[in-house]
Order: C-alpha cells, then sequence, then structure tokens
C-alpha cells in the first residue's frame, strides 16, 4: 500500500465554483502534513501546512482528519490560474523525510 | 527570495556515460533533500542529509547513484552508468527546522538517458 494515495483526476472545475479532493496516508505515526502545489514542468511550491483544527488560506481550506487518516484541500471561487496538480505530503515525527503523494490535478475551465 | 539553485537544468546522455547534478541549498538551510519525479511513481526519495551527514538513501539503487555534500552549500547526485530508466526531474529541496519543514524545491535536472 502507498504511503500516501490521491485521485490523480484531473477534477475540471467550472471558474468561480468550489472543488475539493482528499488524500489518505498509511502511518498513524505520521505527525506533520503539507499541501504542496505543483505546476507543469515546474517545481512544487508549498501551498500550506495542515494543522490538527484545520486552517484557512484566503480561499484554501485544509482538513486533517487523524482517525480516518485523510487530509482534504477545498478551493473555493476557483480562478484559472488554479489550475496545478495539488500534491498531499505527509512527514512523520521525529524524521525529516516527506512522501509525497502522486497530485490531485485540477484544471479550471473558463 | 532565496532559491535552491540546480544544474543543469536540462541533460540528454546516452547510455553509460556518467552524469552528475548539482544542488545548492539555500543559506542556513541544514537539511538537503533529493527527490526523482516519474509519470509512473510521482516523487520519490532518494537520499537526504542532515548537517552534510547522510541519514537515509534507502531509496536510492546503490549500485549506479551516490550521493554527497562536500559542503554546506553543494549536494551532488551522479549515475555511473546511466541507464534509460534513469530518465526522470531529479529536484533538490532544502529546509530547516527553524523554519516549520517548509522545504524549498529547486528548478529540477530533467534527465534524458538515450
Amino acid at each position: 500500500r502507498k504511503e500516501v494515495e490521491q485521485d490523480p483526476g484531473p477534477f475540471n472545475v467550472p471558474e468561480g465554483a468550489t472543488v475539493a479532493f482528499n488524500c489518505t496516508y498509511s502511518n498513524s505515526a505520521s505527525q506533520s502534513f503539507f499541501w504542496y502545489r505543483q505546476d507543469c514542468r515546474k517545481e512544487p511550491k508549498l501551498l500550506m501546512s495542515v494543522y490538527s483544527s484545520g486552517n484557512e488560506d484566503g480561499r484554501f481550506t485544509a482538513q486533517l482528519n487523524r482517525a480516518s487518516q485523510y487530509i482534504s484541500l477545498l478551493i473555493r471561487d476557483s480562478k484559472l490560474s488554479d489550475s496545478a496538480t495539488y500534491l498531499c505530503v505527509v512527514k512523520e515525527d521525529g524524521n525529516n523525510r516527506l512522501a509525497f503523494g502522486k497530485g490531485n490535478q485540477v484544471v479550471v475551465i473558463p | 527570495d532565496a532559491r535552491v539553485t540546480q544544474t543543469p537544468r536540462h541533460k540528454v546522455t546516452e547510455m553509460g556515460q556518467e552524469v552528475t547534478m548539482r544542488c545548492q541549498p539555500i543559506l542556513g538551510h541544514n537539511t538537503v533533500f533529493w527527490y526523482r519525479q516519474t509519470m509512473m511513481q510521482g516523487l520519490e526519495l532518494l537520499a537526504y542529509f542532515r548537517n552534510r551527514a547522510p541519514l537515509d538513501d534507502s531509496g536510492m539503487p546503490k549500485d549506479r547513484f551516490s550521493a554527497e555534500m562536500p559542503d554546506a552549500t553543494l549536494a551532488t547526485l551522479k549515475i555511473q552508468p546511466s541507464e534509460p530508466r534513469d530518465s526522470a526531474v531529479y529536484f533538490c529541496a532544502s529546509g530547516s527546522r527553524d523554519r516549520g519543514y517548509g522545504y524549498t524545491f529547486g528548478s529540477g535536472t530533467r534527465l534524458t538517458v538515450v
């Protein structure tokens, strides 16, 4: 079983709509969680950390469900510039290693 | 903005040749990673260093790959001999505990082995 699993999509989203997707992780000892964004042929860039209580950054909301071992990302009022692949990232406590999912591809359509 | 610098950006080489990729981490970052990205496997960790010491290289084929940090400003990843299945994008990333583990990636080296 992969450490971090994501539905690759693509998720085709009309501009202005809301899109949400999850990722699941297998290691219950995982302690830190992140969403990274990767544009085509570019490097991954940190979008936001995910906190236990959930957190927002503008139009982006991240949630963590430890009991079910999944993380979610919601994008409100989608913009064309949100088109990218969103990578779910998990880090174990005491270990700097980051495990990446394969990403959710989002395509925002005019 | 501080950046992780990787060279070369692109590399095309023939099977059997040695390939060396270089990374300059952000000044002050004490943790350096090498990742490989392919369509099939996504991002895979090859090796990582903390304070220049290798901590984990279990993701790296030992017979042909080697990773080193000769000093705090340079990390290298070598493949010898290269094979077509090594074709991928190789990313270096750096970070530090003080910065909450928001690791910064370089632009990557796109390697094609023919």
